[in-house]
């Protein structure tokens, strides 16, 4: 039982190129989220999806896409990167009014 | 927008003494939990406590929860070095969003 797997867990990126992020979970849950955090910060919600085939605009979507094709998958796609979007990308997923669990994180350079 | 509020920003304490802190929120809710994250890793779920109760314990750490007030607190006894962290709070929003808050960082000085 793997949990929450984040691939890759580092990646350089120039300006302008394109980069998707999978995220995998083994525990067959509903609902499964993406989220950034900056230096000194919380979670922001950047996409989230409450089931397969469904995805939703968490707070700070712009720039990001997302697809959830199967259950356990939740791709997390950059069509154009920039600087600003250097972070650090956690996915967690959970049960239906459960606990979330989280993947050990992507941590994005964007130059 | 963030709902839950971590109080304070940050602490620090000595090695054995207890670390409170607090969280507030906005809506109603179901249940709120509380996560610990060690410095550039994954949140771990550390306990959930639902709307209709009012204390939960597991091992060394004591939530409350008081929903007259929208707030939680989240007692940590006898810390230890290991307990250095940053410790969040999490409640859902009607759209099934977790809702964080900015969490407090926790220093615990041997």
């Amino acid at each position: 039982n793997a949990g929450v797997t984040q691939t890759p867990k580092f990646r350089v990126l120039k300006t302008g190129q394109s980069m998707t992020l999978l995220c995998a979970q083994d525990m067959n849950h509903e609902y499964m989220y993406w989220y950034r955090q900056d230096p000194g910060m919380g979670l922001r919600l950047i996409h989230y999806s409450v089931g397969e085939g469904t995805t939703a605009k968490g707070e700070v979507p712009d720039g990001y896409n997302v697809s959830r094709l199967k259950k356990q998958n939740f791709l997390l796609g950059l069509e154009s990167a920039a600087p600003s979007q250097t972070s650090v990308y956690f996915c967690a997923s959970r049960a239906i009014a459960r606990e979330a669990f989280f993947g050990q994180g992507t941590r994005l350079t964007v130059v | 927008s963030q709902q839950g509020e971590e109080d304070p920003q940050a602490l620090s304490i000595q090695e054995g003494e207890n670390a409170t802190m607090n969280c507030s929120y906005k809506t109603s809710i179901n249940n709120l939990q509380w996560y610990r994250q060690n410095s550039g890793r994954g949140l771990v779920h550390l306990i959930l406590i639902r709307s209709n109760e009012r204390e939960k314990h597991s091992g060394r750490l004591r939530v409350t929860l008081d929903t007259s007030k929208k707030s939680s607190s989240l007692l940590i006894t006898a810390s230890r070095a290991a307990d250095t962290a940053s410790y969040f709070c999490a409640t859902f929003d009607s759209n099934y969003q977790l809702i964080w808050g900015a969490g407090t960082k926790l220093i615990i000085k041997p």
